[in-house]
C-alpha cells in the first residue's frame, strides 16, 4: 500500500470548516483513499474514502486532486466533539483486507 | 517478524448457530482492535481492548457479539445466533498501544497492524 503524509497537528476554531490535507503521491490507479479517526481512547472510526471523484457524506467531504496525489479532508463545521487524531490512509479496492498501517495521522483539535 | 495472525480464514455457518473467531496479536502489542467489513463497505469498529483497561464496547453491534482477551494476548470474538446480516470480513488488528508518543522502532503507537481477516458466511 502507498505511504501517506500528513501533518502531525492542526487547530480549528469551533463552527468553522477543518481542511485536512494528505499527501499520497506514489498512489496506484486502484487504490482508494480512506479516511478514519480515532477519539482519544476509543476505537478508530470511518469517515469517508474514495478513488478519484469528490465524495461526501454525513459526516465529511473529501476532495482528491485530479492526479490523485493529494487529498483533503473537509468537516464544514468543526464541533469540539471532532477533535481527534485523524488518519489517512490508501488501499487497494473496497474489499481488500491486504494489512494496513496507520500512520501517526493529524492530531485535530477544535477550539471553543 | 510475526504479524497479526487470525484463524479461521474462513467460516461458513448456519444461520441461528453460535461461531467464535480467533485473533493472536503481535507479541508485545498491548492494543488490540477488532472491525467489521462488509462487501463495498469501510471498516466499522467493534471493540478495542488495551491493557487492563475496561475495553471500549461502543462499536458491538448488537449483544450476539461479544468479545474477550486474555492478559495482553489472544483474543476471541463470538458471535451467538448468527443472522445472515453478520456475514463480513472480520479483521483483528493491533499497536503498540499507548496513545501519543513513538516506540523504540520509530513507529507511531498508535499505528495498527491488522491481519488477515476472519471471512464469515452465515447462510
Amino acid at each position: 500500500d502507498a505511504k501517506t503524509t500528513q501533518p502531525p497537528s492542526m487547530d480549528c476554531a469551533e463552527g468553522r470548516a477543518a481542511n485536512l490535507p494528505c499527501n499520497h503521491s506514489t498512489i496506484s490507479g486502484n487504490e482508494y483513499v480512506y479516511w478514519y479517526r480515532q477519539i482519544h481512547s476509543q476505537g478508530p472510526q470511518y469517515i469517508i474514502h474514495g478513488l478519484k471523484n469528490n465524495e461526501t457524506n454525513e459526516m465529511a467531504s473529501l476532495i482528491i486532486t485530479e492526479d490523485r496525489k493529494s487529498s483533503t479532508l473537509i468537516l464544514p463545521h468543526a464541533t469540539l466533539r471532532d477533535t481527534a487524531v485523524y488518519y489517512c490512509i490508501v488501499r487497494v479496492g473496497e474489499t481488500s483486507y491486504d494489512k494496513v498501517i496507520f500512520g501517526p495521522g493529524t492530531s485535530l483539535s477544535v477550539i471553543p | 517478524g510475526a504479524g497479526v495472525s487470525q484463524s479461521p480464514s474462513n467460516k461458513v455457518t448456519e444461520k441461528g448457530k453460535d461461531v467464535e473467531l480467533r485473533c493472536d496479536p503481535i507479541s508485545g502489542h498491548t492494543a488490540l482492535y477488532w472491525y467489521r467489513q462488509r462487501l463495498g463497505q469501510g471498516l466499522e469498529f467493534l471493540i478495542y481492548f488495551q491493557g487492563n483497561s475496561a475495553p471500549d464496547k461502543s462499536g458491538l453491534p448488537s449483544d450476539r457479539f461479544s468479545a474477550e482477551r486474555t492478559g495482553e494476548s489472544v483474543s476471541t470474538l463470538t458471535i451467538q445466533r448468527t443472522q445472515q446480516e453478520d456475514s463480513a470480513v472480520y479483521l483483528c488488528a493491533s499497536s503498540l498501544g499507548t496513545y501519543w508518543g513513538l516506540g523504540t522502532s520509530g513507529h507511531s503507537y498508535n499505528e495498527q497492524f491488522f491481519g488477515p481477516g476472519t471471512r464469515l458466511t452465515v447462510l
